[in-house]
């Protein structure tokens, strides 16, 4: 069945690295744009970012801007994000998502994983 | 960046109809895409583009845009539509129209 499984969250210290990653399966991943979107703590979705069906576009959101790094492996079906120098507001429930077409007005995230916590504290 | 504004709250007896709406500049050049949210889960698509529903969301459930404003519409709202709901959208502000934006959200309660 179609599914997104992400994996690599947990309890990090401010300033330190974290990598999560994201498996698909059950579909075409190679043809989907992907995006990262997180949730803190009783708060609403917050957008992070989004790679192109080939790895040619990235776009990112201010607030992780030269932090995070999202990448993909076709050949592995694995989604990325390494966050860099994280804070506490980073914390967060972090989703990946796909999207059949980030070029297109109407563009949506028809696929959810089920997300992975990260927590940045001391 | 652009924004998006939900009312925080919104409630509907069994039954009837409710309306969340969503209001922003990118509106104006982006359709919105509405997700479901229920506590502890993921979200879940419910409506994108002009007023499409994937596969397996009930036909209760529409969406509408007018100007900077969209609206998703639920018509006889039932006790598990009792949930919390986003709306989303490219952003149309700045240099980079690759970048999306999330609704501030809308808690809606079934009476």
């Amino acid at each position: 069945q179609v599914q997104l499984v992400e994996s690599g969250g947990g309890v990090v210290q401010p300033g330190r690295s974290l990598r999560l990653s994201c498996a698909a399966s059950g579909f075409t991943f190679s043809s989907y744009g992907m995006h990262w979107v997180r949730q803190a703590p009783g708060k609403g979705l917050e957008w992070v970012a989004v790679i192109w069906y080939d790895g040619s576009n990235k776009y990112y959101a201010d607030s992780v801007k030269g932090r995070f790094t999202i990448s993909r492996d076709n050949s592995k079906n694995t989604l990325y994000l390494q966050m860099n120098s994280l804070r506490a507001e980073d914390t967060a429930v972090y989703y990946c998502a796909s999207s059949p077409n980030p070029a297109a007005a109407d563009d949506a995230f028809d696929i959810w994983g089920q997300g992975t916590m990260v927590t940045v504290s001391s | 960046s652009s924004e998006l504004t939900q009312d925080p709250a919104v409630s509907v007896a069994l039954g009837q109809t409710v309306r969340i709406t969503c209001q922003g500049d990118s509106l104006r050049s982006y359709y919105a895409s509405w997700y479901q949210q229920k506590p502890g889960q993921a979200p879940v698509l419910v409506i994108y583009g002009k007023n499409n529903r994937p596969s397996g969301i009930p036909d209760r459930f529409s969406g509408s845009s007018s100007g900077n404003t969209a609206s998703l519409t639920i018509t006889g709202a039932q006790a598990e539509d009792e949930a919390d709901y986003y709306c989303n959208s490219r952003d149309s502000s700045g240099n980079h129209p690759g970048v999306y934006v999330f609704g501030t959200g809308t808690k809606v309660t079934v009476l």
